[in-house]
């Protein structure tokens, strides 16, 4: 079975410009999950949605970030505009039975985003 | 609340040695326990978990035990290999806190051939 796929791998932008991270769940999984990784703050859960829908969004920084869960098989993380601290690995997700004990997360390989 | 907080890195190791990473947490009721992995470039692998208590997680010959008593999920493994060089990440999660994952600031590993 395909992983958690993010797209892109690697975003260069300049500072002020929109940012667009995308991920597509494991099929048949209901729950999906953004983080961010930094060094100075370790892993961060920004949003997470359920069944498409979301739930808990109290992670995302500020205005500036937008999330969307359209179906089940997409999802975007937006960034409008960037600044240079919104550098980070993002993370994208997935978990088939979430609420249940014991489910874990299942991660892509990130999107690494420099905002110069 | 709940926490979890793991021993500080990095750790290194030859390769053959004996390793463990201590984790200990902070919750109410009965958290599920997590150890994820994640090599250079890649995201956050499950590596094993355990769901009550003194059940045993195995996987890949790295072993950790729910420890009710002592509030510990700490990783081991007999023999690491270079191959092994990694972050690992301790987390719970917990119905109370709507089974999000808390998660430990990682613990980076090196292993020297």
């Amino acid at each position: 079975d395909a992983g958690v796929i993010q797209s892109p791998r690697h975003e260069v932008t300049e500072m002020g410009q929109e940012v667009t991270l995308r991920c597509k769940p494991i099929s048949g999984h209901n729950s999906l999950f953004w983080y961010r990784q930094t060094m100075m703050r370790g892993l961060e859960l920004l949003i997470y949605f359920n069944n498409n829908v979301p739930i808990d969004d109290s992670g995302m920084p500020e205005d500036r970030f937008s999330a969307k869960m359209p179906n089940a098989s997409f999802s975007t993380l937006k960034i409008q505009p960037s600044e240079p601290r919104d550098s980070a690995v993002y993370f994208c997700a997935s978990s088939l039975r979430f609420g249940e004990a014991g489910q874990p997360q299942h991660f892509g390989d990130g999107t690494r985003l420099s905002i110069l | 609340g709940n926490s979890v907080t793991q021993m500080e890195g990095p750790v290194t190791l030859s390769e053959e040695a004996f390793l463990t990473i201590n984790c200990t947490y902070t919750a109410t009721g009965y958290p599920s326990l997590f150890w994820y992995v994640q090599y250079p470039g890649e995201g956050l692998q499950l590596l094993l978990k355990a769901t009550k208590a003194d059940d045993k997680g195995s996987n890949k010959g790295f072993e950790a035990t729910y420890r009710k008593e002592t509030t510990s999920f700490h990783l081991e493994k007999g023999s690491v290999q270079v191959s092994d060089s990694a972050v690992y990440f301790c987390a719970l999660s917990n119905a109370g806190n709507n089974r999000k994952l808390i998660w430990g600031l990682g613990t980076s590993l090196g292993v020297n051939p």
